[in-house]
């Protein structure tokens, strides 16, 4: 089945790094590619829509200058959380969608972000 | 605003028991409906959807749910919970994507129910 990998699962850092999270689609193409916050014991908060190939779209209340989303290529998406801080800290999860299709999002296992 | 709202937040039952998950949304139009599960330490899965046809949908592992347009909802049943059946479940609604517009399916999450199943 599709698989989507995401890296690094685990990263612990001192406040103001900037931490670089990639979510790959391992055996299929993804035009669109969907990153989320999900704090402990609630559900997931989709931060932003990542599009191959153009900016990304940012859902209310994010801010596009602290996690910046790249998307090369139609297996790889980057987000970045810039000059983070412990409020940063989070369990980040990417998922993906296979290219021209109403198919479901297949996630990743997620990156748990811890500031320091 | 389009939402999604599950009713259970914690479940507790006994092995063998039957389970219902409440799963209601708001959105006008055509939808995708979804069933998502979390177990302990592992990713989100896919359990079941629901995309058109035939309301009631069968997924993984025995579970299944019953798409009610007029009441806006999309239930999760199992006959009969497994210990193994312990953990998080989400619901999420989509629209369908469509190209080149600025709907890209994104997918609203339910706030999920724990559900804990005692051997």
């Amino acid at each position: 089945g599709a698989v989507v990998s995401q890296h690094p699962s685990w990263v612990i850092c001192k406040s103001g790094t900037s931490v670089k999270i990639e979510c790959r689609s391992l055996d299929f193409q993804a035009t669109t590619m969907f990153w989320y916050r999900q704090f402990p014991k609630q559900s997931l908060m989709l931060m932003a829509t990542s599009n191959e190939g153009s900016k990304a779209t940012y859902e209310q209340g994010v801010e596009k200058d602290k996690f910046l989303i790249n998307h090369a290529s139609l297996t790889l998406s980057t987000l970045t959380v810039t000059s983070a801080h412990p409020e940063d800290s989070s369990f980040y999860i990417c998922s993906a969608r296979r290219q021209y299709s109403n198919q479901p999002q297949h996630f990743g296992d997620g990156t748990r972000l811890s500031i320091l | 605003a389009q939402s999604v709202s599950q009713h259970n937040h914690h479940v507790i039952l006994s092995e063998a028991a039957s389970l219902e998950l409440g799963c209601n949304y708001s959105y006008g139009g055509t939808v995708n409906l979804f069933w998502y599960v979390q177990y302990p330490g592992q990713h989100l899965q896919l359990l079941l959807k629901y995309f058109s046809g035939d309301p009631l949908v069968k997924g993984i592992k025995g579970f299944e749910a019953e798409f009610i347009k007029s009441k806006f909802s999309f239930n999760l049943r199992k006959p009969s919970v497994q210990w193994s059946d312990t953990a998080e479940y989400f619901c999420a609604v989509n629209k369908p994507p469509e190209w080149g517009s600025s709907n890209t399916g994104k997918l609203i999450f339910g706030q999920g129910t724990t559900l804990q199943v005692k051997p």
